[in-house]
């Protein structure tokens, strides 16, 4: 079945300590990427987005998302994680000629202690 | 204020009552779509549009009405009201030049949600 996976439900990561949040995916095709985050009571912001080409991606906060094939994967990392960072994390995956559907992932929580 | 709104932020209700949620947008982006979000499974489309009269079903659309007359509103109804649609409802748009070629997926702008409780 197509999906999206992202294996850590919750993390927890230290001030200042890098981070990386994992996305897999399965699809037949190479998918358009998404990370969007959501802090508490808010609507989700897109962070970064891979459509083509370079498979290292930067997005705002200081976020970076690298594209790899060959695992179907789509990895956020941070390498210095602020305490501002801990909020919600979501892949979603956009198909080729599937109209105007996103596939997300069930999400990623990131706690950031001092 | 410019954006996505959505209300009301919280919304307590009972089952068999019908509910309505509004989305707001005031880009004129061409898209505009509900999901809802689900503890253990991510956000899932309900319905999505187009353009001002055109609306199609997403992943769970049975339960759930739709319309929009007018660009910038996309209300969602839920005609009568039922415990498993207690959920976070996001409302998203996305202007039709972030399409993204050939596939037809948009990169999309969340309103900040509207919380719904079914007693």
């Amino acid at each position: 079945a197509q999906s999206v996976t992202q294996p850590d439900i919750h993390i927890t990561v230290s001030e200042g300590a890098s981070l990386e949040l994992r996305c897999n995916y399965s699809y037949g095709a190479t998918p358009y990427l998404f990370w969007y985050v959501q802090s508490p009571g808010q609507g989700l912001q897109l962070l970064l987005k891979y459509f083509s080409g370079d498979t290292l991606v930067q997005g705002i906060k200081g976020f970076e998302a690298e594209f790899k094939r060959s695992q179907s994967s789509f990895n956020l990392r941070k390498p210095s994680v602020h305490w501002s960072d801990a909020a919600e994390y979501f892949c979603a995956v956009g198909l080729l000629n599937t109209g105007n559907q996103f596939y997300f992932g069930t999400g990623t929580s990131l706690t950031v202690i001092p | 204020d410019a954006g996505i709104t959505q209300s009301p932020r919280y919304k307590i209700t009972e089952t068999g009552r019908q509910v309505t949620l509004m989305c707001h947008q005031t880009w004129s982006h061409s898209y505009m779509f509900w999901y809802r979000q689900d503890l253990g499974h991510g956000l899932r489309l309900i319905y999505y549009s187009a353009a001002a009269d055109i609306t199609d079903k997403g992943e769970v659309p049975d339960g759930y009405v739709v319309s929009r007359s007018k660009t910038e509103n996309f209300p969602l109804t839920l005609e009568s009201a039922t415990r498993s649609q207690t959920s976070v409802y996001f409302c998203a748009s996305s202007d039709r030049r972030e399409r993204i070629p050939r596939s037809g997926a948009n990169v999309l702008t969340f309103g900040a949600g509207s919380r719904l409780t079914v007693l």
